[in-house]
């Protein structure tokens, strides 16, 4: 398609539970890229995929963040054992070459740690 | 010192005036240079691109650039009550990385 589709649009999770998150890119974008929006503006980039290899992997924080594209599925990012600080925007995005092409954001998921 | 540093605004301008948002980076070696547009609770949405040093037109946007100064800029003219929106200036090396956004707002 050619919209980067991203879901669940919202979801809720009490502290230490977990979250699963996933994208879906534009068909024919080998790029897929993760970033956090915590309070209004501030992106934090976490995770960037070549195909199904990670190509950029410095914002992740280890210990409880991990994230998958396998070929013929949606890329997913992971978090276990949320903390309250997790509660964030997490938006998806998608590229060609990403120094030529800029980068199609998807909508966003919106996660709530209670 | 952050890599990509925007002010903040709020920057308000009376309709049809001219908005000047500006963005300084630190990495010398950036190479892709972008402005997105988000409306509140909205995903960014890409708006510029500029690569080389100058002028690069697209309709009443403008962007700027002078790697020498490590400096970009969007100018809107006949800026619109629809283009109230908080700019984001982002600065590609390795990843693509963000500032903190520009709160742009149009007064009728």
């Amino acid at each position: 398609g050619e919209e980067v589709a991203q879901t669940p649009k919202h979801l809720v999770r009490g502290e230490g539970q977990k979250a699963k998150l996933y994208c879906a890119p534009i068909k024919g974008h080998s790029y897929v890229f993760w970033y956090q929006q915590v309070l209004k503006n501030e992106f934090k980039f976490l995770i960037s995929f070549q195909n199904e290899n990670v190509f950029d992997e410095t914002g992740m924080p280890k210990e409880r963040f991990s994230a998958k594209c396998l070929p013929n599925s949606p890329c997913s990012l992971e978090i276990q054992a949320t903390k309250l600080e997790d509660s964030a925007v997490y938006f998806c995005a998608s590229s060609q070459p990403p120094d030529i092409y800029g980068y199609t954001f998807g909508s966003g998921t919106r996660l709530t740690v209670v | 010192q952050k890599e990509v540093e925007q002010n903040s605004g709020p920057l308000s301008v009376p309709e049809g005036a001219i908005a000047s948002l500006n963005c300084t980076y630190s990495d010398r070696v950036s190479q892709s240079f972008f402005w997105y547009r988000q409306y509140s609770g909205k995903s960014p949405e890409l708006i510029m691109s500029i690569y080389s040093n100058g002028d690069k037109e697209d309709g009443r946007f403008t962007a700027q650039l002078n790697k020498a100064s490590q400096y970009v800029s969007l100018l809107i003219r006949d800026s619109q009550p629809s283009d109230s929106a908080t700019y984001l200036c982002a600065v590609k090396g390795g990843k693509l990385i963000f500032g903190q956004g520009t709160e742009l707002s149009v007064k009728p």
